[in-house]
């Protein structure tokens, strides 16, 4: 157990509809990174958020969204849903930014179908 | 940005014998070097890692070599086992931790 949890494991939902995966870190961590893993596919780096903020944006689409609340969790928000947007879609955690270890520590993921 | 790239993609090899995954990153401001394996169905783990002022790592079966001119780094598995079967994922960061990108991914099979 990594100490990240991530809800719902599972969601089936429709095309255009809008989602949102929950994710909270490790107790202590300041930092919690969004993952898109598709089928074979890599893990395609979507955002970052440090203590709240917005710390770092990768190939993430303008119909997704994200933050972190004060109490660290964060959520992403997945809209106007399309097929291609099923994937497993993992929330990491690490410390600090100032810290040696740069350890990522990953959820189970929550699994997204789009019928 | 950065861009990490990796080879091969998959790779099968027989109990016993060693296994070598590749990386190649692009920011050469890049100074950490994590590597990553994912069990089917699991989630990715953190198995090694490097930073640029080493340039080999090792514990017990699996070492990581930088070359940091080169701007690649390798995995090396030696004396592999079945339990070593998985997707294992190279990936490169700056020391800030922001934006950890990973490469595609290697999927090994080690062969009873």
């Amino acid at each position: 157990d990594s100490g990240v949890t991530q809800t719902p494991k599972h969601l089936i939902t429709a095309t255009g509809q809008r989602v949102t995966l929950r994710c909270s870190p490790r107790s202590g961590d300041l930092s919690v990174y969004w993952y898109q893993q598709s089928l074979d596919q890599g893990l395609q780096f979507l955002i970052q958020y440090y203590n709240g903020e917005e710390r770092a944006k990768g190939n993430i689409l303008e119909r997704f969204s994200a933050q972190q609340f004060p109490d660290l969790h964060s959520e992403l928000n997945l809209s106007s849903l399309e097929l291609g947007d099923s994937a497993l879609y993992f929330c990491a955690s690490s410390v600090a930014r100032t810290t040696n270890t740069g350890e990522l520590f990953f959820g189970e993921g929550s699994r997204l179908t789009v019928l | 940005g950065e861009n990490v790239e990796q080879h091969p993609s998959t790779l099968s090899v027989q109990e016993g014998d060693s296994a070598v995954i590749k990386c190649t990153y692009s920011d050469s401001a890049s100074n950490y070097f994590p590597w990553y394996k994912q069990e089917l169905g699991k989630r990715p783990q953190l198995i090694i890692d490097i930073r640029s002022n080493v340039g080999e790592k090792k514990d017990q079966r699996i070492a990581v070599t930088l070359n940091k001119t080169a701007k690649h780094f390798s995995l090396h598995i030696t004396e592999t086992q079945p339990e070593d079967s998985a997707v294992y994922f190279c990936a490169a960061t700056e020391t800030s931790y922001d934006k950890v990108i990973f490469g595609p991914g290697t999927s090994l099979s080690v062969i009873p």
